[in-house]
This record gives C-alpha cells, structure tokens and sequence, in this order.
C-alpha cells in the first residue's frame, strides 16, 4: 500500500525557518514525481513545485518560484518543503502528493 | 500552461446522480485530468486518471458510484445514488511537462 506520511504541525514566527518532511514507502521512491500542495484556510488546492527523487529534478510552479525550496532525501524515500524566512501569509495546510496518493497534511501557522 | 475551470458549487438529493464539469482551456482539450476528493477536515484522495477519449481509471478503493466521461475540452465526474459522505469538494487537475495545475473545485451539497 502506497503511504506518504508527513511530519507534525509547526508554529513559527515570521522570519523564521522551516523543513517539512513528507515520507513515502509501499513503492519505489525514485520512481515517482511527488509534489507539494498549499491549501491557505477555506480556499482552494495550489500546486507548489515537484520534484523526481531519482535525479532531483526539481520544478517550481511560477508563484512560488523563490519563494521555497523542495528537495529529497532518497536514502530515507524522505521529501521537503523548506522555507528561509516565514511570513504570516505562510499560514496554511501543506500536502504532498504523489499523482494518486496523498499525505496526511502539515499545518504550518506563522504568528508574531 | 493549461487552465482549469469548475463551478464553484453544486447540489443534488440523496440517492439521485450529479455530473460536475472540469473544462481545459483553449488548446488543452487534449489533456488528461484527475478528479480529486476532499471531505470536510480530510486531506485531497485521489479519485481517478480520465482521458479525452472518455477512458477512465479509478483509484484503489473508488466505489464504482463514482464514473468519468470526456467531450471536447469539457472533463465530467458523475456520482451515482449519492450518499450523504458524497458531500465534499471536486477538485480537477492537470499536468504538462513543466508544471501541475488545479481547477477551482466544486463544493458538493447532498441535500
């Protein structure tokens, strides 16, 4: 069975960092694009970027293009989304996605 | 880049059928969708690959209420004796070489 399990729910402050973490197993890791979601409270799903694990090429939807950083730890079938320095509008859901399997979402809230 | 286009709600009687409607923008309508399932508090659950053709695939779990069928650009999710669970937002999605792309989802009333 195809899972991907996600790392816990964050409070930060805005300029902080952050690393989310997204695991797959039940497949081969490397063989499969996985992706990340932002959900911002009561709205819709965005695409944020994906990247293939086997060769980490990664690809960044424009609005997020410098904005965050995902990579892959294929050692451990780990995935990330990582940010430098937080905003309050960072607050939202955070899903990884594989094309037909989805994880259980990471809620990161940015409050001074 | 593709663009994805769903109303924004819908509404149907318990036991009866809906078809909601995923459309491609222009010069896409050759374009594979997925439909996506997101009950109220619960993450996205993919709910099946639908091709031009009309072909379908469901994903693992999928009760066989749920169908897909294609014309032109326009992708459509049919749920069959709706079921009070039903109630949830239809997300369509798709995909080229450089990017992925979400519909603005349809919130599903079961009334």
């Amino acid at each position: 069975e195809v899972q991907l399990v996600q790392s816990g729910a964050e409070v930060k402050k805005p300029g902080e960092s952050l690393k989310i973490s997204c695991k797959g197993s039940g497949y081969s890791f490397t063989s499969y694009w996985i992706g990340w979601v932002r959900q911002m409270p009561g709205k819709g799903l965005d695409w944020m970027g994906i990247i293939y694990p086997g060769d980490s090429d990664t690809r960044y939807s424009p609005s997020f293009q410098g904005q965050v950083t995902i990579s892959a730890d294929k050692s451990i079938s780990t995935a990330y989304l990582q940010w430098s320095s937080l905003k309050a509008s960072d607050t939202a859901m955070y899903y990884c996605a594989r094309f037909d399997s989805w994880g259980q979402g990471t809620l990161v809230t940015v409050s001074s | 880049q593709p663009v994805l286009t769903q109303s924004s709600s819908a509404s149907a009687s318990l036991g009866s059928s809906v078809k909601l409607t995923c459309t491609l923008s222009s010069g896409h309508s050759s374009y594979i969708i997925a439909w996506h399932q997101q009950q109220p508090g619960k993450a996205p659950r993919y709910l099946m690959k639908l091709e031009a053709s009309g072909s379908y695939n469901r994903g693992s779990g999928v009760p066989d209420r749920f169908s897909g069928s294609s014309s032109g650009a326009d992708r459509f999710l049919t749920i069959s004796n709706l079921q009070s669970e039903d109630e949830a937002d239809y997300y369509c999605e798709t995909w080229d070489s450089n990017t992925r792309v979400f519909g603005g989802g349809t919130k599903l009333t079961v009334l």
